[in-house]
């Protein structure tokens, strides 16, 4: 079974930065975008970006183009944001989410739990 | 302001039919698949149509996708109970080269 595990969701000054990891299993983690997707709580949900399974190719919201940059380690099945210059308007469920295919699409196949990041002072 | 435009809203009784509509542009739903997302209380999304009509395993056939040049809709035949969610439509847009998504409608079975 897939199975998605997101962590470092924590409360973080603006202006600050932060890593959120996604440890995969279940599935050959390089044969798939990957992507992340945010949901204010009680709002609808916000793809911020996403990473082709080969890593050649990366996709930014404009919201976050610029400060939240998307990687992959495939020795160790993990996707990571690095997110930077955090605001308000940041803080959100973050979701890892696996692709259908090898390519980046809206075919969202497969979701982790989330992890919960406030941005606030 | 979302870039898909769906209701934020629709209701039901048991039994009943109820369809929810995504309309979008060219360069989003008039180019590409549409994909439909069921969010329950508390829970992640799930992936509830791809391929604008097509079920992933384990979604029941009374669910249906439909795709028509620049719109989309999700209908849901003999409403239940355990359909109140929100629900959400996404698809690719080719002139910016990001997903989309619609604003979400809650369904409620009245």
């Amino acid at each position: 079974d897939v199975q998605l595990v997101e962590s470092g969701g924590t409360l973080v000054q603006p202006g600050g930065s932060l890593r959120l990891s996604c440890a995969a299993s279940g599935f050959t983690f390089n044969k798939y975008a990957m992507n992340w997707v945010r949901q204010v709580p009680g709002k609808g949900l916000e793809w911020v970006s996403a990473m082709s399974g080969s890593g050649a190719g990366a996709f930014y919201a404009d919201s976050v183009k610029g400060r939240f940059t998307i990687s992959r380690d495939t020795s160790k099945d993990m996707l990571f944001l690095e997110m930077s210059s955090l605001r308000a308007e940041d803080t959100a469920v973050y979701y890892c989410v696996k692709g259908a295919k090898a390519y980046c699409s809206a075919d969202l196949y497969s979701w982790g739990q989330g992890t919960l990041v406030t941005v606030s002072s | 302001q979302s870039v898909l435009t769906q209701p934020p809203s629709a209701s039901g009784t048991p039994g009943q039919r109820v369809t929810i509509s995504c309309s979008g542009g060219s360069s989003n739903i008039g180019s590409n698949y549409v994909y439909w997302y069921q969010q329950l209380p508390g829970t992640a999304p799930k992936l509830l149509i791809f391929r604008s009509d097509q079920r992933p395993s384990g979604v029941p056939d009374r669910i249906t996708g439909s795709h028509s040049g620049t719109s989309a809709s999700l209908a849901i035949d003999g409403l239940r109970s355990e359909d109140e969610a929100d629900y959400y439509c996404a698809t690719w847009d080719d002139n910016v080269s990001v997903v989309v998504f619609g604003g979400g409608t809650r369904l409620t079975v009245l």
